[in-house]
């Protein structure tokens, strides 16, 4: 079982469209918790830390799940400029905090 | 603020070949990191720095050596390169926090013939 696991994608909504992306990870030690947006061909980029309380951020809403081991993220009033892979990142536990374990991505298309 | 600044933004060597990738970030950071991402596999950790004077071994280590040349500097090298070992590659640091994420450079587009 992989560490971080993600729905590859890709999804294809119209512009204006909310979309959910799930993401579990397996090891239940794991502290820290983001959601990072990579566009093609370019770096990784934080979209949003994941606390547990769930937070906002414009359109975008993230939550955590530690019972389940479960993170989403969910977009509304998609626009054209959020096609990009979203990249599900868990720390790897608590012997090697600063060690991120990066998700394959799901894949986002906004179309017009 | 340049962030986290990758040098060369692209390269092509032949195998045996080695090279060094260079690092450098203006954030005082002071954990350094060297991913490598290929195709259908997401980001693999090769390297990691947790602070200044240390190094440890990531994920898929093997074929590459870094060096923490001070606080704003971290390299990987690559003493013999391999076919195997084209792929992009990443540096990113972070705070020392284990609730800090990490910002990328730009990355390096590694090719070997």
């Amino acid at each position: 079982r992989k560490e971080v696991e993600q729905d590859p994608g890709p999804f294809n909504v119209p512009e204006g469209a909310t979309v959910a992306f799930n993401c579990t990870y397996s090891n239940s030690a794991s502290q820290s918790f983001f959601w990072y947006r990579q566009d093609c061909r370019k770096e990784p980029k934080l979209l949003m830390s994941v606390y547990s309380s769930g937070n906002e951020d414009g359109r975008f809403t993230a939550q955590l799940n530690r019972a389940s081991q479960y993170i989403s993220l969910l977009i509304r009033d998609s626009k054209l400029s959020d096609s990009a892979t979203y990249l599900c990142v868990v720390n790897s536990g608590m012997d090697s905090s600063y060690k991120l374990i990066f998700g394959s991505g799901t894949r986002l298309l906004v179309r017009p | 603020n340049a962030g986290v600044t990758q040098t060369p933004k692209f390269q092509v060597l032949k195998t045996g070949q080695s090279m060094t990738l260079q690092c450098a970030q203006d954030m005082n950071h002071n954990s350094m990191y060297w991913y490598r991402q290929d195709p259908g596999m997401g980001l693999r950790l090769i390297y990691y720095s947790a602070s200044e004077g240390t190094t440890d071994k990531g994920e898929v280590p093997n074929g590459y050596n870094v060096s923490r040349l001070n606080k704003r500097e971290f390299s990987l090298r690559l003493e013999s390169a391999a076919p195997s070992q084209t792929s992009v590659y990443f540096c990113a640091s972070s705070q020392d926090s284990t609730y800090q994420p990490q910002h990328f450079g730009d990355g390096t587009r590694l090719s070997i013939l």
